[in-house]
């Protein structure tokens, strides 16, 4: 059975800083692993998504990576602001569902 | 246009009624799905449909009656509500360039 664990489980950070968001999983089969951000009572909006045979992906100040041998992915975040205060989901492929990770709630301050 | 479409966004309902949640997405993906957030925040699958067949369904309660009339539509009925079920419904799509969520249907039972 995958589990997927996210650390640390709260953050907060000044902003201007950068910062890493870590993943783990149990069972390294997968097919993709997606990040994801939350707000306060909102849906999930996807940020990246991580092909299996990749290694990293970057969108503007996001840059997700993915060890599957050692079944890790890590979120980095450049040069944080306030609006990137949510929290962030990390959540693993396989062939028929996506399992979620716990989630690390990010605060990040003037 | 919103990608995946749910209603109603908020739901307050007495213990054992019986309700529906409809989801509809336009990005003609074949598989649809339920998730459900719980008070802690994690989410976890419940159904997955693909073309309209029943593909995954995740040891939930045979109150909860999936229908896919077609494949842009996954609506959720449950019936005889407990207050249990109070939690954050969240339909999906998916295709292989990621999984695109709604925004959530907050059922409240009383």
């Amino acid at each position: 059975k995958q589990e997927v664990t996210q650390i640390p489980a709260a953050l907060s950070v000044p902003e201007g800083e950068n910062l890493v968001l870590n993943c783990s999983f149990t069972d390294s089969a997968i097919y993709n692993l997606q990040w994801f951000r939350q707000d306060p009572g909102k849906g999930l909006t996807s940020l990246l998504l991580i092909q299996s045979s990749q290694r990293e992906q970057t969108s503007g100040r996001l840059n997700a990576s993915l060890d599957k041998s050692s079944g890790r992915s890590t979120l980095y975040i450049a040069a944080s602001q306030p609006g990137d205060s949510a929290t962030y989901l990390c959540a693993v492929w396989t062939a028929s569902k996506l399992t979620f990770g716990t989630g690390t709630r990010l605060q990040v301050t003037l | 246009d919103t990608a995946v479409s749910q209603t109603p966004k908020y739901l307050v309902t007495q213990m054992g009624n019986d309700k529906s949640i409809k989801c509809e997405q336009n990005l003609g993906h074949d598989t649809m799905y339920w998730y459900k957030q719980d008070s802690k925040k994690f989410l976890k699958i419940m159904f997955s449909y693909n073309n309209k067949e029943l593909i995954i369904n995740e040891t939930v309660p045979n109150r909860f009656s999936p229908k896919s009339p077609d494949k842009a539509h996954l609506n959720l009925h449950i019936n005889s509500l407990e207050l249990g079920d109070s939690a954050v419904y969240f339909c999906a799509s998916s295709a292989p360039r990621g999984y695109t969520f709604g925004s959530g249907t907050r059922l409240t039972v009383v």
